[in-house]
Formats: C-alpha cells, sequence, structure tokens
C-alpha cells in the first residue's frame, strides 16, 4: 500500500527548531519529486518545501533561510528541518508526493495525515 | 509572488452542477490541478493536469483551464461532496495554492 506518514509534531517556542520526519511506504521516495505543504489553523494550504529526485530544493520565500528540506534514502525518508521558528509557523504539516517528469505535472497524489506545530512561549 | 483567486463559499443543490473559478495572471500556460479536502482530513487529488482525473474519482468531477481562469465542475453534485476545494498552479517556476472554496450541498 502507498502510504506517507509524518511525525516529529509538537510544541516548540519562539525561536527553537524541530524536525518533521515523514516514511513512506509502498514507493521509493528518491525517485519521485515530494513536497511539505502546510496548513495553518483555519487557513488554506501553503506550499512550504520541494525536493526533485536528482536532488535540487525549493522553499517558499516565507521559510527561506530558516527550513531545509532532506531525504535519507536508506531509510526512505523525507525530512523538514525548521529552524528559528515564529508564532506564524503554526500550522498542520501534510508530506506529499507529485508527479512531475518531461515537463508535466501531475499533481499531489499521496498524501500524509499531517503532524502539528506549535509555535508558542 | 503569483497568486490565485478563488470565491470564498459555493452553494448548490443536490443533483444540480456546481462551478468553482481560479483566477490567476495567464494561469492558462500552467498546470492547474484540484484537491478536495473535508473537515479533520488531509486533501485528495480530484483533477490534474487541468483536465485529467485521477484513478477512483468519480466522473461527476471535471476541470478545465484557459486564459487566466481555471475552472472545477461537479455534474450531478451529491451530499458527499461538500468540502473545501483548492485549485493548484504548477510550472517549473510556480508552485502555489489558491484561497479556497467551500462547497455547501443545500
Amino acid at each position: 500500500e502507498v502510504q506517507l506518514v509524518e511525525s516529529g509534531g509538537g510544541l516548540v517556542q519562539p525561536g527553537g527548531s524541530l524536525r518533521l520526519s515523514c516514511t513512506a511506504s509502498g514507493f521509493t521516495v528518491s525517485r519521485n519529486y515530494m513536497s511539505w505543504v502546510r496548513q495553518a489553523p483555519g487557513k488554506g494550504l501553503e506550499w512550504v518545501s520541494g525536493i526533485y529526485s536528482g536532488g535540487s530544493t525549493y522553499h517558499a520565500d516565507s521559510v527561506k533561510g530558516r527550513f531545509t528540506i532532506s531525504r535519507d534514502n536508506s531509510k526512505n525518508t523525507l525530512y523538514l528541518q525548521m529552524d528559528s521558528l515564529r508564532a506564524e509557523d503554526t500550522a498542520v504539516y501534510y508530506c506529499a508526493r507529485e508527479g512531475v517528469g518531461y515537463g508535466i505535472y501531475y499533481g499531489m497524489d499521496v498524501w500524509g495525515q499531517g503532524t502539528t506545530v506549535t509555535v508558542s512561549s | 509572488s503569483y497568486e490565485l483567486t478563488q470565491p470564498p463559499s459555493v452553494s448548490v443543490s443536490p443533483g444540480q452542477t456546481a462551478s468553482i473559478t481560479c483566477s490567476g495572471d495567464i494561469l492558462g500556460d500552467k498546470y492547474a490541478c484540484w484537491y478536495q479536502q473535508k473537515p479533520g482530513q488531509s486533501p485528495v487529488l480530484v483533477i490534474y493536469q487541468d483536465n485529467k482525473r485521477p484513478s477512483g474519482i468519480p466522473e461527476r468531477f471535471s476541470g478545465s483551464n484557459s486564459g487566466s481562469t481555471a475552472t472545477l465542475t461537479i455534474s450531478g453534485t451529491q451530499a458527499m461532496d461538500e468540502a473545501e476545494y483548492y485549485c493548484q498552479a504548477w510550472d517549473s517556476s510556480t508552485q502555489v495554492f489558491g484561497t479556497g472554496t467551500k462547497v455547501t450541498v443545500l
């Protein structure tokens, strides 16, 4: 079964750090484009970071310089290292698999259940 | 930065057609996708590549994308279709979600 399971969320103080994990089953993370998407309480979806199969990474302007996306191929796991956290980073964080090939985009077809990050003192 | 605008809400009677628009600068030159999200659940892809349905998505969901507007159409709307819907635009330099539309089936 194709599945994504996130973990690592929790309560952290402003300025603190947190690392989210997303473990995949049923497919290989390194062969796909993977992204992190977040949703603040009562708000819409916001793309945060992405990593291509080739290893190139991309981040939204709102998190650039503070968040880092990476993966561990041996563990088939995606990560999001979040530093210098702010109150506005409070959200449910989802990881998602995306289909991208030869310039064609196939959307985010597999999503995890989400992990909650709360930034508060 | 690139922005996508959706109407905050759409109401539809059971069995009728619901249309949700998504507006963005030259959106027709990008790929548009649509996601359905029910309360407390993760989003589900319902349309990709402007007008294609993933396996398992009912035929009543269809999409189009031209000019500056992408449209999600739900034909013969059912009570189970009540949810929040988000559009998404993608190209090599753009990755953004729309503001979301709450579809209410009255």
